[in-house]
């Protein structure tokens, strides 16, 4: 069974276009994060939500958009996309936002031609 | 302001030599450190974490950590490296009071059969 699954894995898609990625974890952590992994590797926080409420919202363009229906759940949809926002986007939850390790997806590539 | 510094790029080590990853780390009050590995295609892992309590911290296969507040470190460790050990390690800190955690830029292991 996997704890924070992100879907889907690759996407490629033209500039300009509007996107969803999605991200479901099962542990009942809760606090989610989304992740940004440029090619350098160097991670940068983007959001996070505790029990549905955003409590970081770092500075990212506001074509980023995140959504959180329910604690399992926090998705992130990207508006006019543009080619700097090729990345691995990586969903994590943890079981609180101060002490407790995060536990990771395994990341979508995303390619913007 | 947190941040955390990961000086090499790479390590390189022969199978069976111990491993060290080096870790600095700089906050206004008390540390929160972990440490995580990824492997190629995938999400980051926990290894370990130092909240309180012993300065030498054990965790997932093999790793060990020792927390140094006068050098402000937080080294990883293995006695004994394996081919499988190569991978991406990333510190992680974060200051007492602040949500954020903040990544070190990551060092390559690689380990010499």
């Amino acid at each position: 069974d996997t704890a924070v699954s992100q879907t889907p894995k690759y996407l490629v898609t033209q500039m300009g276009n509007d996107k969803s990625i999605k991200c479901e974890q099962n542990l009942g952590h809760d606090t989610m994060y989304w992740y940004k992994q440029d090619s350098k590797k160097f991670l940068k926080i983007m959001f996070s939500y505790n029990n549905k409420e955003l409590i970081i919202n770092e500075t990212v363009p506001n074509r980023f958009s995140p959504k959180s229906p329910d604690k399992a759940h926090l998705n992130l949809h990207i508006n006019s996309l543009e080619l700097g926002d090729s990345a691995v986007y990586f969903c994590a939850s943890s079981q609180d936002p101060i002490n407790s390790p995060l536990h990771f997806g395994n990341g979508t590539r995303l390619t913007v031609t | 302001a947190q941040s955390v510094a990961q000086p090499e790029d790479q390590v390189n080590v022969a199978e069976g030599n111990p491993l060290t990853v080096k870790c600095t780390y700089s906050v206004s009050g008390n540390p929160y450190l972990f440490w995580y590995v990824q492997y190629p295609n995938r999400g980051l892992q926990f290894l370990l974490k130092y909240i309180t309590g012993d300065n030498l911290v054990k965790g997932s296969y093999g790793f060990e950590a020792e927390f140094n507040k006068s050098q402000t470190s937080f080294h990883l460790k293995k006695p004994s490296a394996l081919v499988s050990d190569s991978a991406l390690y990333f510190c992680a800190v974060r200051e007492e009071g602040n949500n954020r955690l903040a990544f070190g830029k990551g060092n390559q292991v690689v380990v010499i059969p």
